[in-house]
């Protein structure tokens, strides 16, 4: 695609539910990364994919949260029994993969957790 | 361990005026160094990226930064600011010296640029 898409734009769900968010990278892209950003918090990195590579799993906050990349393309990323502090706004990226190239970032997904 | 700061929350500078947003850095060893640009509701847009080279970059929509190795800084600019400007802007960096890990950044917080009439 013409660039990085993620899914759903927002959501909203209730504490204790599992969610999952959706990233389409662009065609092509090797590598994939998943951030976070809160309020106060700044953007922080969350888990990187590279190729068939295993993943890159050191910015996740905690074992509720786990993400995938089926055939090299599309990840998914879940958060188990939602907190209310994981409300944030959830960014994908993509590179071609080598290292120094740019990251282009999706629009985000919204979550709040009631 | 790579960090940025970004000393000023918020920059405001009247349209047609020259605007800095500044950022420093720290890293073991050279700097990758981005800017990217966040407009209300919308993901991030790369405007310019120093991997090596000329200390002065170039990037889109007039915007320019310059990479300053003893003062570990890599300030944004702009000759000429217009309303459209205002936005969320974030630096970034990433140490070359690095084995893997792939080409994870760390963002400074972000600073609020307001250009007014």
């Amino acid at each position: 695609g013409a660039g990085v898409s993620q899914s759903p734009s927002n959501k909203v769900t209730e504490k204790g539910k599992d969610v999952e968010l959706r990233c389409d990278p662009i065609s092509g892209h090797t590598a994939l990364y998943w951030y976070r950003q809160s309020l106060g918090q700044g953007l922080e990195f969350l888990i990187y994919f590279q190729g068939n590579s295993a993943p890159d799993k050191s910015g996740l906050p905690s074992d509720r949260f786990s993400a995938e990349r089926t055939g090299g393309s599309v990840s998914t990323l879940t958060i188990q029994r939602t907190q209310q502090e994981d409300s944030a706004v959830y960014l994908c990226a993509s590179s071609p993969g080598r290292v120094g190239e740019t990251q282009y970032f999706g629009p985000g997904t919204r979550l709040l957790v009631l | 361990a790579q960090s940025v700061a970004q000393p000023e929350d918020q920059v405001n500078v009247a349209e047609g005026n020259p605007l800095t947003v500044k950022c420093t850095y720290s890293v073991s060893g050279n700097p990758y160094l981005f800017w990217y640009v966040q407009y209300p509701n919308r993901g991030l847009q790369f405007l310019l990226k120093y991997i090596t080279g000329d200390n002065l970059v170039k990037g889109s929509y007039g915007f320019e930064a310059e990479f300053n190795k003893s003062q570990t800084s890599f300030h944004l600019k702009k000759p000429s600011a217009l309303v459209s400007d205002s936005a969320l802007y974030f630096c970034a960096v990433r140490d070359m010296s690095l084995t893997g890990g792939g080409n994870k950044l760390t963002f400074g917080t972000g600073t609020q640029l307001k250009v007014e009439l």
